[in-house]
């Protein structure tokens, strides 16, 4: 099965600084990679992805993601963070079920506090 | 222009009792899965489908039973409600079937069981 492993249970920054959270992932093939946030009591949306192509990823609210095949990362990055970035950040992989359908598979999520 | 639609949003239920949670989409999707978030698990799958009449499990499927009717619905049903299902449920939906791509999620269902 394919897997991805958030590092970090929260990260801390203050406004206006670059923002970094980690994932690294385990795939067999060439890996579809996802990044979604969770705010306070919603469900999940949507950020970027990233399926093949340029390994720097441009999505929602000014976030992007690099893409490290060599590493086996897909870290998410921001250049200059903002207090309403605080949320629970989900990064997650194509996997496949018993019967051949994709799923994706979550990382445990990790909660960015951004500081004022 | 709803996108996922869960209900209820909040329900308590007792050990033993059976209940079930609704979901339904307008976007025409496809896909459509079940999602469990427990704290410092993230998000398990419990059973997903591909299409009407089609459904498989997931990681966690074990209490949890589904059907597929119609495009637009899939209800999540526990047959015999325990405290290690007291959970945050999302529904999920989706346009591609084999890419897993965009998903859009409901707003949640947050389940304690006593």
């Amino acid at each position: 099965a394919q897997s991805v492993a958030q590092p970090e249970d929260q990260v801390n920054v203050a406004e206006g600084n670059p923002l970094t959270v980690k994932c690294t992932y385990s795939v067999s093939g060439n890996p579809y990679l996802f990044w979604y946030v969770q705010y306070p009591n919603r469900g999940l949306q949507f950020l970027l992805k990233y399926i093949t192509g340029d390994n720097l990823v441009k999505g929602s609210y000014g976030f992007e993601a690099e893409f490290n095949k060599s590493q086996t990362s897909f870290h998410l990055k921001k250049p200059s963070a903002l207090v309403s970035d605080s949320a629970l950040y989900f990064c997650a992989v194509r996997d496949w079920g018993n019967s051949g359908y994709s799923t994706l598979t979550f990382g445990k999520g990790t909660m960015l506090l951004v500081s004022p | 222009n709803a996108g996922v639609t869960q209900t209820p949003k909040f329900q308590v239920l007792k050990t033993g009792q059976s209940m079930t949670l609704q979901c339904a989409q307008d976007m025409n999707h496809e896909y459509m899965s079940w999602y469990r978030q427990d704290p410092g698990m993230g998000l398990r799958l419990i059973h997903y489908s591909v299409g009407a009449g089609i459904t498989d499990q997931g990681e966690v499927p074990n209490g949890y039973n589904v059907s597929r009717s119609t495009t637009e619905d899939f209800p999540l049903r526990l047959l015999s409600a325990a405290p290690s299902q007291t959970s945050v449920y999302f529904c999920a939906s989706s346009t591609e079937s084999r890419g897993g791509y965009g998903y859009t999620f409901g707003s949640g269902t947050r389940l304690t069981v006593v």
